[in-house]
Order: structure tokens, then C-alpha cells, then sequence
């Protein structure tokens, strides 16, 4: 199976810095990766998409990377706020479908 | 722009019984999709529909069926609860299968006991 991981333990960083998630995937490279915020009691909320022959994308304070080396997407929030603390899902495409991770939890303190 | 709308919102059901959750999408989206969400498990895909009159399984679909009623409703249907099936279940929609965005609706919490 095509599996999507993230690190499971929360992130905690200093409001102001930049956070940095992982998502590592296995087997061969999705066409696609998909990265979606989840606040509690919610459901989660589309943010970016990054191709495979993508390097790199950005939205305003977000960054998402795409390596295909290292099976690796790298999402980035600079001058993080307290406000940017939710859980994070990394997704990829397989053969018309979507496979979720598990999530990372971010925690920005002020 | 109501988006994806499940209902209901909250569920207790004893083991064995039946119920539908019902899934609704207003922006001409081809595709929807069925998850549950467990601690620590994440999303998990139970049954999907590429476009109107399709239904294919994905992770986890022993214990469901779903419907594909016609292009804006999919409904997704336990026929014997189990406490195993107890779970948070979203259900989502996008333009295509591929390469878009999909669109969450804000969850149905169910318990079996």
C-alpha cells in the first residue's frame, strides 16, 4: 500500500518562528501532494497542493516543498502565530483516490 | 455556499442496528468520498465515487455500503453497527479524482455501544 507518515508528537515552537512539518512517503512518487489544516471538531481544510515536478509552492506565510529523493514534502510556516496551532495532514494521490497521514499537531505559543 | 453538508451532526446507536449518514455537496463536484477518523489513525477512506454512478472501496470498507444517490448526495450506510465502527466519519467531495482540492464537510460523530 502507498503509505503517507508524519510525526506523530506535536510540534511546539515560540510565536514568531518558522514550523516545519514532515510528510514521508513510500513506494513510488505521488503525482501530487496535498497538505490541509484540522481544527478540533472540524473538518480539515484544504491549504496547498505541490506537483511532483514542483519544487516548490507558496502561500503567503506557507511554504510546501516537494522531494522526490527523499520521498519527502516539507510544509513551512514562517512568523507563526498562535492562531496557526491545528493539526496538519499530509495527502497523497493513488490510482483516483486520496491516502491521509496521520497528522502533526502544531502548538505555537505566544 | 452551504459546501459538503452531513447529517446528522452526533449519533449513539446500540450494536447491531442500522442507520444511513447522509452527504450532500453544492458545487457540481464529481467526486465523493467517505472517511472515518480515529485517534491517532487519522483519516481512513471506507468507500469513494469517482462520478455519478460509481462506487469503489478503499481501506477500510467491511461493514459499510454506500450510495451514490445522483451528482450532489452520497450516503453512507451501516447495516449492523459494531463498537469497532464507533469513529468520527467525514465525508468530502472535489471537482475530479485527481489533482484537486477536496471540499470536507464538518463530521458526524458516532458511538456504538
Amino acid at each position: 500500500s502507498q503509505k503517507i507518515e508524519q510525526n506523530s508528537e506535536a510540534l511546539n515552537i515560540q510565536e514568531g518562528k518558522t514550523a516545519t512539518l514532515t510528510c514521508n512517503y513510500t513506494n513510488y512518487s505521488p503525482a501530487y501532494l496535498q497538505w490541509y489544516r484540522q481544527d478540533p471538531g472540524r473538518g480539515p481544510v484544504f491549504l496547498l497542493l505541490i506537483r511532483e515536478n514542483e519544487k516548490e509552492k507558496r502561500k503567503e506565510r506557507l511554504k510546501v516543498t516537494f522531494d522526490t529523493t527523499l520521498k519527502q514534502s516539507l510544509f513551512h510556516i514562517t512568523a507563526s502565530q498562535p492562531a496557526d496551532s491545528a493539526t496538519y495532514l499530509c495527502a497523497r494521490d493513488n490510482f483516483n483516490k486520496f491516502y491521509f497521514g496521520s497528522g502533526t499537531k502544531l502548538n505555537v505559543k505566544p | 455556499n452551504a459546501g459538503v453538508t452531513q447529517t446528522p451532526k452526533f449519533q449513539v446507536l446500540k450494536t447491531g442496528q442500522s442507520m444511513t449518514l447522509q452527504c450532500a455537496q453544492d458545487m457540481n463536484h464529481n467526486s465523493m468520498y467517505w472517511y472515518r477518523q480515529d485517534p491517532g489513525m487519522g483519516l481512513r477512506l471506507i468507500y469513494y465515487s469517482a462520478s455519478e454512478g460509481t462506487t469503489d472501496k478503499g481501506e477500510v470498507p467491511n461493514g459499510y455500503n454506500v450510495s451514490r444517490l445522483n451528482k450532489r448526495e452520497f450516503s453512507l450506510r451501516l447495516e449492523s453497527a459494531a463498537p469497532s465502527q464507533t469513529s468520527v466519519y467525514f465525508c468530502a467531495s472535489s471537482e475530479t479524482v485527481t489533482n484537486t482540492e477536496a471540499f470536507f464537510g464538518q463530521g458526524t460523530r458516532l458511538t456504538v455501544v
